[in-house]
């Protein structure tokens, strides 16, 4: 069984589309994250959720929301895209405590805006 | 401000050399931790190791060996005797949270692409 699976895993789409991206873990994992890697690998945080609580939200511009239906679950909604969104989004989740940070991720989902 | 720098972009060497990619930090925390992430070509992220800021031993897993050094705020990653499957992007990362869930929240440096030939 794939511990973080996000579908689609390729996803490829016109200007003003909304388009959502979702990820499961069955890891049992607290945390859950959204990054984004753009064309040139670069790695970025966008979201995180704790026991569906938001804790992380960085500058991303509001077009992007994640939804947290439950623990096992964070989607990655995205509004009126735009060509700078094209990048490959990875989900992530993690445990607390001792291993906090040891993130795994998914094998990504990679959007292109036309 | 949080920062990792990995400034070598890509390394070039032959199979059975020894490599070494370097990562320097820039943290104003006193509790934080270090991370190396692997991605090889088929694109997914592989956790490979975690420091905690008060942890300087070195550590070593089979061909990876990993030297921190706060003095020099650096954390730098060895592979010995490299093979083609080494080949991949190598990225470095920063986590200062000092509480539960958002040490997830990682800095990452830019990657260091190793290329290793037969």
């Amino acid at each position: 069984d794939t511990a973080v699976s996000q579908t689609p895993k390729y996803l490829v789409t016109q200007m003003g589309n909304d388009k959502s991206i979702k990820c499961e873990q069955n890891l049992g994992h607290d945390t859950m994250y959204w990054y984004k890697q753009d064309s040139k690998k670069f790695l970025k945080i966008m979201f995180s959720y704790n026991n569906k609580e938001l804790i992380i939200n960085e500058t991303v511009p509001n077009r992007f929301s994640p939804k947290s239906p439950d623990k096992a679950h964070l989607n990655l909604h995205i509004n009126s895209l735009e060509l700078g969104d094209s990048a490959v989004y990875f989900c992530a989740s993690s445990q607390e405590g001792e291993d906090a940070g040891e993130l795994f991720f998914g094998e990504g989902s990679r959007l292109t805006v036309l | 401000a949080q920062k990792v720098t990995q400034a070598q972009t890509e390394i070039s060497v032959v199979e059975k050399e020894d490599v070494t990619l370097d990562c320097v930090y820039e943290t104003r925390d006193t509790t934080y931790y270090l991370f190396w992430y692997k991605q090889p070509p088929s694109g997914e992220l592989v956790f490979l190791i975690r420091r905690n800021s008060f942890d300087e031993q070195n550590e070593i897993s089979g061909r990876y060996s990993w030297n921190f050094q706060k003095s020099t705020s650096s954390f730098n990653f060895t592979i010995t005797a490299s093979q083609v499957v080494d080949s991949a992007v190598y990225f470095c990362a920063l986590s200062e949270a000092d509480y539960g869930g958002s040490q997830g929240n990682l800095i990452f440096g830019k990657g260091t692409k190793l290329s290793v030939k037969p």
